[in-house]
Order: C-alpha cells, then sequence, then structure tokens
C-alpha cells in the first residue's frame, strides 16, 4: 500500500494563477482532510470531506474549494492564489469521522510558494 | 474553540529523557494524539490515549494523561538523535466533530 499519496511535491505560483493539489489513499479509508501547515501555527484544517459525495469546511477554507472525487481521491483547488496562501499543504485520511479513535494518516506534503 | 498548545522547543542530550507537554480546552475530547514530523516529511503517528486512561506505555515512550488539569505529556526515554523532529499534541474523536485539533508542534533536538 503506498497510503496517502499527494502530487506535486513542490509549485510555485505568480498570484493570481490556480492549481489543483491532487491526494489519492489506497487504505478504503471514508474521511479525508486537507491541511495547512504554517510556522508556529501547527495545522490548520481547510476542509474536510467526512464520506464520499460530502465536503465541509474548516478552520481556514477562504480562498479554497474541494472535489471529492471519489472514495480514494480529494483534491484542493486555489482559483486565484495569493501570497497568504504560501504554506506546506497536508492531505489526510482516516477511516472514520463520526467519533471514536481518529486515527489520521499523512501524505508527504506539498510545498507551494505563491509569489 | 477548542485549542491546544506546546512549548516550542526543547533540547536535550542524548541518552537524556524528553518530555514534552501540552494543553488543551476540550473537556469533551475522546482522544488525545502524539505525532511526529520529521523534516521534509508528512506527520506520523506516535501514540495515542484514550480519555479516560492515565497513563499508556510503549516502548520508549510514556504518555501520561492528567483530565482535571488538561495536560497530556509524552516522555521519550533514552533519546536518540533519530527522535529530533517537530513533535504534535491533538486531540479529537468526541461524536459530531469532525478531525482533529493540533497544536503548533515543539521542535526537539537531541544533542550528542
Amino acid at each position: 500500500n503506498a497510503g496517502v499519496t499527494q502530487t506535486p511535491k513542490f509549485q510555485v505560483l505568480k498570484t493570481g494563477q490556480s492549481m489543483t493539489l491532487q491526494c489519492a489513499q489506497d487504505m478504503n479509508h471514508n474521511s479525508m482532510y486537507w491541511y495547512r501547515q504554517d510556522p508556529g501555527m501547527g495545522l490548520r484544517l481547510i476542509y474536510y470531506s467526512a464520506s464520499e459525495g460530502t465536503t465541509d469546511k474548516g478552520e481556514v477554507p477562504n480562498g479554497y474549494n474541494v472535489s471529492r472525487l471519489n472514495k480514494r481521491e480529494f483534491s484542493l483547488r486555489l482559483e486565484s492564489a495569493a501570497p497568504s496562501q504560501t504554506s506546506v499543504y497536508f492531505c489526510a485520511s482516516s477511516y472514520s469521522a463520526t467519533g471514536g479513535r481518529e486515527t489520521q494518516y499523512f501524505g508527504p506534503g506539498t510545498r507551494l510558494l505563491v509569489l | 474553540g477548542e485549542d491546544v498548545e506546546q512549548s516550542l522547543f526543547l533540547s536535550v542530550r542524548e541518552g537524556d529523557s524528553s518530555v514534552i507537554n501540552c494543553t488543551y480546552t476540550d473537556s469533551s475530547s475522546t482522544y488525545l494524539y502524539w505525532y511526529k514530523q520529521e523534516p521534509g516529511a508528512g506527520l506520523q503517528l506516535l501514540t495515542y490515549i484514550f480519555s479516560n486512561m492515565d497513563m499508556k506505555q510503549d516502548q520508549r515512550l510514556t504518555v501520561l494523561l492528567n483530565k482535571k488539569d488538561k495536560h497530556l505529556s509524552l516522555r521519550i526515554a533514552d533519546t536518540q538523535t533519530g527522535d529530533s523532529a517537530i513533535y504534535f499534541c491533538a486531540e479529537g474523536g468526541d461524536t459530531g466533530r469532525r478531525a482533529l485539533t493540533f497544536g503548533s508542534g515543539t521542535r526537539l533536538q537531541v544533542q550528542p
């Protein structure tokens, strides 16, 4: 099993450009998450998907959209990138998001620089 | 809202014990977690503790939970240079709330 995979690993964008970050998991997990990590701020939840066909906003959703394409894939789109979106983006998945032990498995991250 | 706080930095000598502390505010948290992040990598689950437990031991790792004070700690015995990383405390698991709330991470530096 590859676990959680993310593409691309690195990306440089100009302000106003758009891009989609891809995430896939092969663990048959129901729930998937997108976080951003900024220095000294830990991980902040952008969006999550509790199950295929559903998505919900997290703590910092502004400027982002998501698509749960199927059970395996959860993409994050920046429609018009801004320098404030320079960050490391992590995708994660877990078996269930409805309480109980919520072990999340993380991808290796995408480092995004917006100029 | 929920909040999880950690100290930013800890430096120890190889072979010593490390203790990383965390406080949280959500008394309804069901599970508390410790994740490890090595440079340039994602987060890796180290261990977790259920909220009705006081202590959990897993090889060199000992987790202590003081639910009354909402205080969680991770003790690493015989700390090695390979333990140098950022350690994140996280809480969650109560019914109806999705995802986890993470602390800002504690950078552990192990001096040879």
